[in-house]
């Protein structure tokens, strides 16, 4: 399967906000949306931010949210943060039981 | 607290058999999916496999024919076997538990280099 497909940066200034689209094929998002999105500073594991869309876990800041449309996922990140500076994944679980990553956005807080 | 702690030999030769261990604690084992993830130097994410409760396993279908996921509940370890490695096969590992589609815990992740 196909890579699902971000930016390969994006950058904004503390206090904004920023999104970060994800887009797959049909298919790639499945019917139970089980979508997530991991964040990743250099040199370590990534950690969970989203799952299933728009669910944060416990201790993740509300300042990051998800949603999808069509094929596209997307974390939005506001009232951007130094700490926030950091490589972002989105993931997708699809119905045929198979994991699909998307190549990583580089986000770069100004 | 969840932890995952990973093991396993760091520098391989060409055609040699990759293996590590992943070691869980503070959850019930046997109640999740596990999954192994990789990630080469400096690129993204890549799905290598995963096993449930039960022991039944999915692959991803690029590394299927080279790889074996394993675990053994009496131990709450799984283990990665991948066979006839190559360069291309250099990258950190990772072991991470599953939930409704999603990893909220991972390995430290390991560094495996395949170099002669």
């Amino acid at each position: 399967q196909s890579a699902l497909t971000q930016p390969a940066s994006v950058s904004g200034s503390p206090g904004q906000s920023v999104t970060i689209s994800c887009t797959g094929n049909s298919g790639d998002f499945g019917s139970d949306n089980l979508v997530s999105w991991y964040q990743q500073h250099p040199g370590k594991a990534p950690r969970l931010m989203i799952s299933e869309v728009s669910k944060r876990p416990s201790g993740v800041s509300n300042r990051f949210s998800g949603s999808t449309s069509g094929n596209t996922a997307s974390l939005t990140i506001s009232g951007l943060q130094a700490e926030d500076e950091a490589d972002y994944f989105c993931c997708s679980y699809a119905d045929s039981g198979t994991w699909v990553f998307g190549g990583g956005t580089q986000l770069t807080v100004l | 607290q969840v932890q995952l702690q990973q093991w396993g030999a760091g520098l391989l030769k060409p055609s040699e058999t990759l293996s590590l261990t992943c070691a869980v604690d503070g959850v019930s084992f046997s109640d999740y999916h596990w999954i192994w993830i990789r990630q080469p130097p400096g690129k993204g994410l890549e799905w290598i496999g995963e096993i449930n409760e039960s022991g039944s396993t999915n692959y991803n279908p690029s590394l299927k024919s080279r790889v074996t996921i394993s675990v053994d509940t009496s131990k709450n370890q799984l283990s990665l076997k991948m066979n006839s490695v190559t360069a291309a096969d250099t990258a950190v590992y990772y072991c991470a538990r599953v939930r409704r589609g999603a990893l909220p815990h991972w390995g430290q992740g390991t560094l495996v280099t395949v170099s002669s």
